[in-house]
């Protein structure tokens, strides 16, 4: 079975903590995603990465950064955590020139 | 830019009841077109898909075509289930694009 794992289900953190979401998969898929889901929102796309050392903005990257220093992980990195990125971030994972995304179970960050 | 368009919810109908949840998309191109449903407390995972005009897509129960005349996408399923009760979202993916554009989302709830 495929499998893209992410780190925590749930995550509460202090407004200005520096947060490291982690996402891990073991599919040896090229491109790796990170969505923000908001109700009413929808999924919007963060960021994603196409190799190991690549990233590309998404729709709304403020306020993030990213990291894959290995094909199979990929890392959403919120610098400065405010109370407006209290949100469930999904990491996903596809082959290179893909027809399917295969998504983690999400991560629910709440910032207080 | 790229754009889904799904019907609001929440829908909630009866088990064995007839299931229609609308989607229309604007895309450049010609996108490849897929159904996600997000079972509570999970991640997303692919209902069906349809790569090109006047494919059906199928799974479970569930069917979609590929209507580029009316750039509709929508998800329908003969007799529902309490089990299905989930949130479906409509996604697009254009050519040699990397990024999944979603839908809003539509909650789903089967009542007994």
């Amino acid at each position: 079975d495929v499998k893209v794992t992410q780190s925590s289900r749930y995550l509460v953190k202090r407004t200005g903590e520096k947060v490291f979401l982690e996402c891990v998969q073991d599919m040896d898929h090229e491109n790796m995603f990170w969505y923000r889901q908001d109700p009413g929102l929808g999924l919007r796309l963060i960021y994603f990465s196409y190799d190991v050392k690549m990233k590309e903005k998404g729709d709304i990257p403020e306020g993030y950064s990213v990291s894959r220093e290995k094909k199979e992980r990929f890392s959403l990195i919120l610098e400065s955590a405010s109370t407006n990125q209290t949100s469930m971030y999904l990491c996903a994972s596809s082959k290179a020139g893909w027809t399917e995304a295969f998504f983690g179970q999400g991560t629910r960050l709440t910032v207080v | 830019g790229d754009s889904v368009t799904q019907m609001e919810g929440p829908v909630t109908l009866s088990e064995e009841a007839f299931l229609t949840i609308n989607c229309t998309y604007t895309a450049t191109g010609y996108p490849s077109l897929f159904w996600y449903v997000q079972y509570p407390g999970e991640g997303l995972q692919l209902l069906l898909k349809a790569t090109k005009a006047d494919d059906k897509g199928s799974n479970k129960g569930f069917e979609a075509t590929y209507r580029k005349e009316t750039t509709s996408f929508h998800l329908e399923k003969g007799s529902v289930q309490v089990s299905d009760s989930a949130v479906y979202f409509c996604a697009l993916k254009t050519g040699g694009g990397n990024k999944l554009t979603f839908g809003t989302g539509t909650q789903l709830k089967v009542e007994l």
